[in-house]
């Protein structure tokens, strides 16, 4: 089944300690998004990928970096994590960036900052 | 700017009943207007849609919302609800005007379905 992967499933890291979550996708989409939710509160869009073109939200601290190597990786960095990066990180992915367009959620890295 | 309320933190229904989520938006232009379900640590699932055309939208699951452009509202419905549909529920909105890939949530409202 096409589907948005997500590993690993529940990240655990010290405080300051660069982590990396990854997506990945069979969907062969052109959109990856990456939103961070806290607390089951509604997701926050970070950024996204249309193709290769970068797309930062302007509130998106600068710890937050990502990387698409290819249609089917996407990574998220962040570089000195705090307490408050504590959340589950949700990977999306949509065939274009189109407001009509529907965004398939991979299940979620959840992120514990010690 | 555009908005997304669900005025409802909880909901609390009987197995069997007909369920209500309530979903409110602002937006300019013509709306597009999304449902999503989200289980205990898993990702958002995608429900239904709405585009254009009918303003009933039927969904997965037995799920289906109408559109009402007049009250700016498109509640999540479902005849009869079960156990399983208990989880948190999200509605979302974009516009023709929307920035690509920005989605704007509601809060959520959790959903639980007694037996």
């Amino acid at each position: 089944d096409a589907m948005v992967i997500q590993n690993p499933r529940y990240q655990v890291t010290q405080f300051g300690k660069p982590v990396t979550l990854s997506c990945s996708q069979t969907l062969n989409h052109n959109v990856m998004y990456w939103y961070q939710q806290k607390s089951s509160q509604a997701p926050k869009l970070l950024f996204h990928y249309y193709d290769k073109d970068f797309n930062n939200e302007a509130d998106t601290p600068d710890n937050f970096q990502s990387r698409r190597p290819n249609t089917s990786f996407c990574f998220l960095d962040i570089r000195s994590p705090g307490l408050g990066d504590a959340a589950m990180y949700l990977c999306a992915t949509s065939r274009d960036p189109g407001a009509q367009e529907t965004q398939y959620f991979g299940p979620g890295t959840r992120l514990l900052v010690l | 700017a555009q908005s997304v309320a669900q005025p409802e933190d909880q909901v609390n229904v009987a197995e069997g009943n007909p369920l209500t989520v309530k979903c409110t938006y602002s937006v300019s232009g013509n709306p597009y207007l999304f449902w999503y379900v989200q289980y205990p640590n898993r990702g958002l699932q995608f429900l239904l849609k709405y585009i254009t055309g009918d303003n009933l939208v039927k969904g997965s699951y037995g799920f289906e919302a109408e559109f009402n452009k007049s009250q700016t509202s498109f509640h999540l419905k479902k005849p009869s609800a079960l156990v399983s549909d208990s989880a948190l529920y999200f509605c979302a909105v974009r516009s023709y005007n929307t920035n690509a890939g920005k989605s704007t949530f509601g809060d959520g409202t959790t959903l639980t379905v007694k037996p």
